[in-house]
This record gives structure tokens, C-alpha cells and sequence, in this order.
């Protein structure tokens, strides 16, 4: 089956830095989302993205089909942004695969 | 205001004793999923259902149940609850294959 990675596994990141969170799958897709998962477990879309590039605000992300990776980028980091990060492919039928995340904490 | 709705938040029961978690939504999607969140393990699909009496088994369907009756919602059954189901459960939910799938905010479920 689809194989999903997510590096790094963790993040400590100082308030006001930039970060780059990345994805790689083991076969083409056709769909690749971004979530977060805040500190009470809620998980929150971030990007449809299964391919090019996208930006809402201080998040972007680009997804390379044909290498089968895709970024998410943060910058300007907030404590806000604390939580986890996952990635996750659509297997079809809406089974999403999901990475295993990255675990990111932003310092004051 | 687009969302998919579960219910019970939290719930803390014992062995055995059966329990329902609602999910509904309110977006007219056709697709419905359930998935459990477990520490080491990431988010895994239990059940999933493509419309309305129609459902299948995701990768770890031991244990549940479910039903799809009405388009907008789709409940998870736990007949014989046991303590190896103690988990965080999500329901999602999307408009058809490969379209953007929506999160309710999670069930953490403790089975004693």
C-alpha cells in the first residue's frame, strides 16, 4: 500500500522563524491534504493540494506530483501554531493515509 | 456554517456496556468515514461509506459497526465495548472521491 512520510518528526521553533515541513509518498495520488492538530485534538484542514502551490496567510504549500513530495511551509511562526502536522493521501473511496506527523512547538 | 457534528465529546464507560457516537453533516456529502487515532500508530480508517445503505470495512473494522440510513448521518456502534478501543475517534466526511475531506472535532473514548 501507499506508504506516507513526514520529516522532521519534531520542531522546536523560536517565535518569528520560518519552517519547512515535509511529505513523501510512495505512489501517485490523487489527492494530498494538510492538517493541523492543535492541542485539543482537533484536526483542522490546512490545504487540498494535489498539486502546485497554494498560500492562505503565513501557511503555503506545494505539492510535486511527479516526485511525490509536498511541503508545507510556516513562517513567522506564532506560539499558535503549536501542534501537530500530518499529511495524508486519499487511497480513494475517502480512506485517507496518513504520515505519522510532525510534531511542531513554537517558543515565546 | 459548514461541519461535521459528533457526539459524545468524551465519554469514560466500562466493558461491555454499548454505546453509540453520532456524526452528522451538513454539507450533502456522499462520502463518510470513521477513523481511530492511537499513540504510535497515526489515524487509521475503521469504516467508510460511499451513500446511503451503502458502507464497507476500512483497516480496522474489528469491533465496530456502523449504518448509513440517512445521507447526513452515519453512526459508529460499539456492541461489546473493551478496553483495547480506548482511543480518539474522528468521523469525515467529503463530496465524492478524491475531494477534500472534513474532520468533526474527535471523540476521546476510555473503556475501564
Amino acid at each position: 500500500g501507499i506508504q506516507v512520510e513526514q520529516s522532521p518528526p519534531d520542531l522546536i521553533l523560536q517565535e518569528g522563524a520560518n519552517s519547512t515541513l515535509r511529505c513523501n509518498f510512495s505512489d501517485s495520488v490523487n489527492n494530498l491534504q494538510w492538517f493541523h492538530q492543535n492541542p485539543w485534538g482537533q484536526l483542522i484542514n490546512l490545504f487540498y493540494i494535489p498539486s502546485g502551490t497554494k498560500q492562505n496567510g503565513r501557511l503555503s504549500a506545494t505539492t510535486v506530483a511527479t516526485e511525490r513530495y509536498s511541503l508545507l511551509y510556516i513562517s513567522s511562526s506564532q506560539t499558535t501554531d503549536s501542534g501537530v502536522y500530518f499529511c495524508a493521501v486519499d487511497r480513494s473511496q475517502g480512506n485517507l493515509i496518513f504520515g505519522k506527523g510532525t510534531k511542531l512547538s513554537v517558543k515565546p | 456554517e459548514a461541519q461535521v457534528t459528533q457526539n459524545p465529546r468524551y465519554l469514560i464507560t466500562v466493558t461491555g456496556k454499548k454505546l453509540t457516537v453520532t456524526c452528522s453533516q451538513n454539507m450533502n456529502h456522499e462520502y463518510m468515514s470513521w477513523y481511530r487515532q492511537d499513540p504510535g500508530l497515526g489515524l487509521r480508517q475503521i469504516y467508510y461509506s460511499m451513500n446511503v445503505e451503502v458502507t464497507d470495512k476500512g483497516d480496522v473494522p474489528e469491533g465496530y459497526k456502523v449504518s448509513r440510513k440517512e445521507k447526513r448521518n452515519f453512526p459508529l456502534i460499539l456492541e461489546s465495548p473493551s478496553p483495547n478501543q480506548t482511543s480518539l475517534y474522528f468521523c469525515a466526511s467529503g463530496d465524492r472521491d478524491y475531494q477534500p475531506q472534513h474532520f468533526g472535532d474527535g471523540t476521546r473514548l476510555s473503556i475501564l
